[in-house]
Formats: structure tokens, C-alpha cells, sequence
């Protein structure tokens, strides 16, 4: 079945600075690749996602680019501000497209 | 309501009782899910339901989960005979429809500890 792997774990940089987090995929059949901020306590939140047919996305401060060859989507987070900071997950959709598969998520603490 | 809607937020309940926990979609959305996370871990995915039937249910760990959604909109979550393990939050999920790319959204979870 499909794996996620996500990294860092933890991340912290000054407020105005960039922010990358990187995933890796196991399944080539994924085509579908959302990205989901969590804040204590409360539910994931969809903040950008991708598909196969698309090797990059950008929303504002926020982009994912897609390697479908070498199985790695990467979040880019530019401008950071201390309310960015949160848990961000990574998912992969499952070959039936049935569920998301999730990494272990990234801690992004943003100082001001 | 405008999102997905869980009840109750929290529980505790002692080991060995039987929990029920409750999902109502967003109006429309006709695929449902169920996830559980732990501690520091991303969402596990339990059960999903494409309207009334469950069309996939490879995550629930074992028979002690059960979910049904019998007219296709609300969602019930059942464990039987609660472990201590089993404290997480429990989240569900819906969108448009079944299918890569469909965004499916999440709700707050509900909280269960079981003692």
C-alpha cells in the first residue's frame, strides 16, 4: 500500500523567512496530493493541493510542486508570518482513491 | 451547517464501555470518511462510505469498530468494549464524491479517553 514520508519533523525560521516541507511517495499510481495545516485542537485544514497533470501550484504565499518521476511534493511557504505556525501534513491519495494516506507531519514555528 | 460536524467533542469512558461518535457532513457530499489520529501523528484512515455503504473499510483495526451511515448523510462510529488504546481523536471527513482530487474536508474530531 502507499507510504508517506515527511520532513522535517520540525521546523523553525524568522518571520519573513521561506519554509520548505518535503514528502516522498511510494505508490506511482497517487495522483492526488492535498497539503493540511493543524492547529491545536482543532481539524485539519485543507491550504493547497495538487494533481498529477500539474507539476506546480501556487496560491498567494503558498506553492507545492510535484516530481511524479522521482515521487516527491514539496510545500513552500514564502513571507512567513507567526500565524503560519502550526502542523502541516502531507497525503497521498490511495490507488482506489478511496482514502488519503498521511505523513507524519511538520511543526513550523514562526518567530517574530 | 458550513462544515463537517462531530459530536460529541470530547469523551472519557472507562475501559470496557461501549462509545458511539457522530458525524453530520457537509449538505451534498456524498462521500464520507473516518480517521483516527494520535498523539503527534498524522490521520490514519478507518472507513469510508461512498452514500450508504461502506466501500471501504481496510483501516478499521479490528471488529471491535463499526460505522454505519444508514440514509446516507449522518455518520455513526461505534467501538465495543473500549481499550485504552483506543484514546485518539477520531475524524471525519466528507467530499462532493468519491475519487482523486475530490477535496474532502475535515471536522474539528472528537476527543476520546478512555480510562
Amino acid at each position: 500500500g502507499e507510504n508517506v514520508e515527511q520532513h522535517p519533523s520540525t521546523l523553525s525560521v524568522q518571520e519573513g523567512d521561506s519554509a520548505v516541507i518535503k514528502c516522498t511517495y511510494s505508490d506511482s499510481a497517487s495522483n492526488y496530493f492535498p497539503w493540511y495545516k493543524q492547529e491545536l485542537g482543532k481539524g485539519p485544514q485543507l491550504i493547497i493541493d495538487i494533481r498529477s497533470n500539474v507539476g506546480e501550484k501556487k496560491d498567494q504565499r503558498i506553492a507545492v510542486t510535484l516530481n511524479k518521476t522521482a515521487k516527491h511534493f514539496s510545500l513552500h511557504i514564502t513571507e512567513t508570518q507567526p500565524e503560519d505556525s502550526a502542523v502541516y501534513f502531507c497525503a497521498a491519495s490511495n490507488q482506489a482513491g478511496t482514502a488519503l494516506i498521511f505523513g507524519k507531519g511538520t511543526t513550523l514555528s514562526v518567530s517574530s | 451547517g458550513a462544515g463537517v460536524s462531530q459530536t460529541p467533542s470530547n469523551k472519557v469512558t472507562e475501559k470496557g464501555k461501549y462509545v458511539e461518535l457522530r458525524c453530520d457532513p457537509i449538505s451534498g457530499h456524498t462521500a464520507l470518511y473516518w480517521y483516527r489520529q494520535s498523539l503527534g501523528q498524522g490521520p490514519e484512515f478507518l472507513i469510508y462510505f461512498q452514500g450508504t455503504g461502506a466501500a471501504d473499510d481496510s483501516g478499521l483495526p479490528n471488529d471491535r469498530f463499526f460505522a454505519v451511515r444508514p440514509e446516507g448523510s449522518v455518520s455513526t462510529l461505534k467501538i465495543q468494549r473500549t481499550e485504552r488504546g483506543d484514546s485518539a481523536v477520531y475524524l471525519c471527513a466528507s467530499s462532493l464524491s468519491r475519487g482523486r482530487g475530490n477535496t474532502i474536508y475535515f471536522g474539528e474530531g472528537s476527543w476520546l479517553t478512555v480510562v
